[in-house]
């Protein structure tokens, strides 16, 4: 079945540093591809998303360029912010199941001091 | 405009009680999911509905049931509560647009069984 995989965290960073969270993902379709982030004791937001292959998504200074030859949407940023400490979650929904069920990866814990 | 709104926010159970979660959407979205969230498992579907009148299984259903009551309404039952169904809960919809579409999440309920 279809899986994504997430690097394990925490992923610590001082401020303006450099962030990518690397996600890889196995679908049988041609999946679309979704960030979402859970900021403490909230639910999940939509971060970015990409639909087909070699697009890239982008919200708030993070990117994510949908790779399907290697598989894999990663994410970056180019200067990270305190405020910007919290989980992340790849996820993809696929044609297989209408694009009606999201699965997510683990999540992705980042923590960045001042 | 709510988006996705759940009650209760937190709740303690003994092993065996019984209690509903509630989830409701003002988006006019057709399909409602219900997840659970465990440290390190990412999220998990419990069960999801396309449209109103339709349930099915996702990926851990047992110990749960669901109603959709209307196209607004979707709840989560847990007849007999048990300590591995401690976990956050969060509700989510998406309207039917395919490819594009993407699941938008409410604040979730935190529950915990001793």
């Amino acid at each position: 079945g279809d899986s994504v995989t997430q690097m394990e965290g925490p992923v610590t960073l001082s401020e303006e540093a450099f962030l990518t969270i690397n996600c890889t993902y196995t679908a049988t379709g041609y999946p679309s591809l979704f960030w979402y982030v859970q900021y403490p004791g909230e639910g999940l937001q939509l971060l970015l998303k990409a639909t087909k292959a070699d697009d890239k998504g982008s919200n708030k200074g993070f990117e994510a360029t949908y790779r399907k030859e290697t598989t894999s949407f990663h994410l970056e940023k180019g200067s990270v912010q305190v405020s910007d400490s919290a989980v992340y979650f790849c996820a993809l929904s696929d044609a297989g199941t209408g694009f009606q069920k999201l699965v997510f990866g683990t999540g992705t814990r980042l923590l960045v001091s001042p | 405009n709510a988006g996705v709104t759940q009650t209760p926010k937190f709740q303690v159970l003994k092993t065996g009680q019984s209690m509903t979660l509630q989830c409701a959407q003002d988006m006019n979205h057709n399909s409602m999911y219900w997840y659970r969230q465990d440290p390190g498992m990412g999220l998990r579907l419990i069960y999801y509905s396309a449209s109103e009148g339709t349930t099915d299984k996702g990926e851990v259903p047992n110990g749960y049931n669901v109603s959709r009551l209307n196209k607004r309404e979707f709840s989560l039952r847990l007849e007999s509560a048990a300590p591995s169904q401690t976990s956050v809960y969060f509700c989510a919809s998406r309207d039917t647009g395919g490819r594009t579409d993407t699941q938008y999440f409410g604040p979730g309920t935190r529950l915990t069984v001793l």
